[in-house]
């Protein structure tokens, strides 16, 4: 079963923190990986999107790694700001239909503090 | 920000009432998504459409019916909402010529079914 599974489900830090949230995926066969940023009543934004062949890619202070032999990800965040609070989204697409289907985690809940 | 709009933002009704969230992109990608949300959980495919006339059911079963007249407009209708019905309502739409078929995100419709 094509599953993706983030850790930890919720994270409070202080401002100025680094923190790195996890994703373990078992989707097959394997397209691209993404993170998504989603503030609280708003739709998912785009962070990073990482083929097999890459094992990381920085936008800005997010830095995304990717091991696809162990089908793991994480997120680094550097010095974290308070707009930072938000649902971090790990999504695996895969390349078995022409659809592209994604397969969505539940997100891990981060909240910055001043 | 990418322009992908979902109105209304926020809906509460009663049971049995028929309602329609409508949701509109001005990129011109062909392909267009709705999925559900409910709090702390992942996103769900309810609804996608490949092009103008083209609708499939997707991974989660849901009541709600789509349309696809236009290919910018892409609205979801449930003929009778019951409390069951609510939830976070996502659309998103993407361009299947463009690498990994990244998916851009509308804000999300609120529907709290009384």
């Amino acid at each position: 079963k094509n599953q993706v599974e983030q850790s930890p489900q919720s994270l409070i830090i202080l401002e100025g923190k680094n923190c790195t949230l996890q994703c373990n995926y078992t989707v097959s066969p394997f397209s691209n990986l993404r993170w998504y940023k989603q503030d609280t009543g708003r739709g998912p934004v785009s962070l990073t999107i990482m083929t097999f062949s890459e094992n990381t890619k920085s936008n800005g202070r997010y830095t995304a790694t990717l091991d696809a032999d162990t089908k793991q990800s994480s997120l680094h965040i550097t010095a974290s700001q308070l707009s930072d609070s938000a649902s971090y989204i790990c999504v695996v697409s895969d390349r078995g239909s022409t659809l592209g289907r994604l397969y969505f985690g539940r997100g891990t809940q981060l909240t910055v503090w001043p | 920000e990418a322009d992908i709009y979902q109105t209304p933002r926020y809906l509460v009704i009663g049971t049995g009432k028929k309602i329609t969230l409508e949701c509109s992109q001005t990129m011109g990608h062909d392909k267009m998504y709705w999925y559900q949300q409910d709090p702390g959980m992942e996103l769900h495919l309810i609804h996608y459409s490949y092009g103008v006339n083209s609708t499939e059911k997707g991974d989660l079963s849901s009541e709600s019916t789509v349309s696809r007249i236009r290919t910018e407009h892409f609205p979801l209708t449930l003929e009778s909402a019951r409390p069951s019905h609510t939830s976070q309502y996502l659309c998103a739409s993407s361009d299947s010529q463009v690498s990994y078929n990244e998916q851009f995100f509308g804000p999300g419709t609120r529907l709290t079914v009384l």
